[in-house]
């Protein structure tokens, strides 16, 4: 079936270092791409996204591109601050299955002063 | 863009006792919602999927007597879960697609904690 994999956590980085999380995927078809970024104590927000291969969702100064070579859609973001810290999630969904999401495990990421 | 409200945010309720979650699509009409449970430092796991007006389809393992859903109108969803206990102490969160094959808006979740 489909799945995700994301790079364990917890991240820790100084502020401006250069942010990557990887993220790879498993699924039939030509599945959408996501991620999503959780807050203490919050839902989830939709953070970019991306719908077919070589897309590159972008947001924030985050980016990642739908590399269906590699079955990637790696998370960067060249110069991460404090407020960045939160917990991020890949997710993909397919065609058929309308909005059914499916998470990765997600990446704490904490960014220091 | 989008809002889904979930409400309450957070509850409290005694061993033995039903709660009800609410997930309401705000500003578009919202035919499938997905009810999501996420444990500590963990990733969310998909319970069940509602369209309006049939009944949910439940994912494996996910025990549908305990765990109601109820999609009455292309605006809110309810998750009632019964005769609760510790263990079901969680994080749920809502998600709301308008049309099927979209993308599907958040609620900010609910803090359930049974004591």
């Amino acid at each position: 079936g489909n799945s995700v994999t994301q790079m364990e956590g917890p991240v820790t980085l100084s502020e401006e270092a250069f942010l990557t999380i990887n993220c790879t995927y498993t699924a039939t078809g030509y599945p959408s791409l996501f991620w999503y970024v959780q807050y203490p104590g919050e839902g989830l927000q939709l953070l970019l996204k991306a719908t077919k291969a070589d897309d590159k969702g972008s947001n924030k100064g985050f980016e990642a591109t739908y590399r269906k070579e590699t079955t990637s859609f790696h998370l960067e973001k060249g110069s991460v601050q404090v407020s960045d810290s939160a917990v991020y999630f890949c997710a993909l969904s397919s065609y058929n299955q309308g909005g059914k999401l499916i998470f990765g495990q997600g990446t704490e990421l904490s960014v220091k002063p | 863009g989008a809002v889904v409200s979930q409400h309450p945010s957070r509850v409290i309720c005694k061993s033995g006792t039903s709660v009800k979650i609410e997930c309401r699509s705000l500003d578009f009409q919202a035919t499938t919602m997905f009810w999501y449970r996420q444990f500590p430092k963990q990733s969310l796991m998909l319970m069940a999927t509602s369209n309006e007006g049939s009944k949910a389809t439940y994912e494996q393992g996910v025990e549908k007597d305990k765990f109601l859903i109820n999609h009455a109108s292309l605006t809110l969803s309810t998750l009632t879960v019964t005769s609760a206990h510790p263990e079901d102490s969680s994080f749920y969160i809502c998600s709301a697609s308008a049309v099927a094959n979209t993308e599907a808006f958040f609620g900010q979740g609910t803090r359930l904690t049974v004591v």
